[in-house]
């Protein structure tokens, strides 16, 4: 079982703002990364640990921290937005890595 | 920019021997954790392990007994084999390239390989 834990599903309206989080207590050690997978693709790195965005990837897309909980910010959903997203980071011993369990994002 | 192209079969038998190979392209291999994932539907993104351009290596802890991943600079490759195969090793399997840092993130990733066990 993953330790990292986030909501399986969030809808958002096109245009509007939509915050995806996952909570893990190794979240309090080490950063989180972000991750966006389309059907029948590799995931594709939107944000690194240190709220880097890779060259691409929209500045719509931002990352933040509050103890426990990371979170990844879509701020004006666009269509193509649609996708599942994870989140990533060590495991609580900090010796391996972890995925978060996924959060699906309709865009309505 | 980097590419990472995944070779291997995918269909297997119980019992036999996962062996995966993973081509980096562009980029450099020095420096890097160069690492293999696995996805199912049931168990979501899993990580299998890692190895650096030295041949260090990290795994699963799940999977520790029955995995070992191997790097060849001279080919700027690396490889996965995964004994013992089972239903349950039923997944797409990714070669993805490890950030430096301690915060580790995967920058680039292979186009995937789906394994599927069966008799």
């Amino acid at each position: 079982s993953s330790e990292l834990t986030q909501d399986p599903a969030v809808s958002v309206a096109l245009g509007q703002t939509v915050r995806i989080t996952c909570q893990g207590d190794s979240l309090r050690s080490y950063y989180a990364s972000w991750y966006q997978q389309k059907p029948g693709q590799a995931p594709v790195l939107v944000i690194n640990g240190k709220n880097d965005r890779p060259s691409g990837i929209p500045d719509r897309f931002s990352a933040s921290i509050s103890g426990t909980t990371a979170s990844l910010t879509i701020t004006g959903t666009q269509a193509e937005d649609e996708a599942d997203y994870y989140c990533n980071s060590r495991d609580s011993t900090g010796n391996y890595f972890v995925f978060g369990t996924g959060t699906k994002v309709t865009v309505l | 920019q980097v590419q990472l192209h995944q070779r291997g079969p995918g269909l297997l038998k119980p019992s036999e021997t996962l062996s995966l190979s993973c081509a980096v392209y562009g980029g450099s291999f020095s420096g890097y954790y160069w690492t293999w994932i696995r996805q199912t539907p049931g168990r979501g993104l899993e990580w299998i392990g890692e190895v650096n351009h030295s041949g260090g290596t990290n795994y699963n802890p799940s999977l520790k007994s029955r995995v070992t991943i191997s790097v060849d600079t001279s080919k700027n490759q690396f490889s996965l084999k995964l004994s013992s195969v089972s239903a349950a090793d039923t997944a797409m399997y990714y070669c993805a390239r490890g950030s430096r840092w301690l915060h580790r993130y995967f920058d680039f990733w292979g186009q995937g390989t789906l394994l599927t066990v069966s008799s």
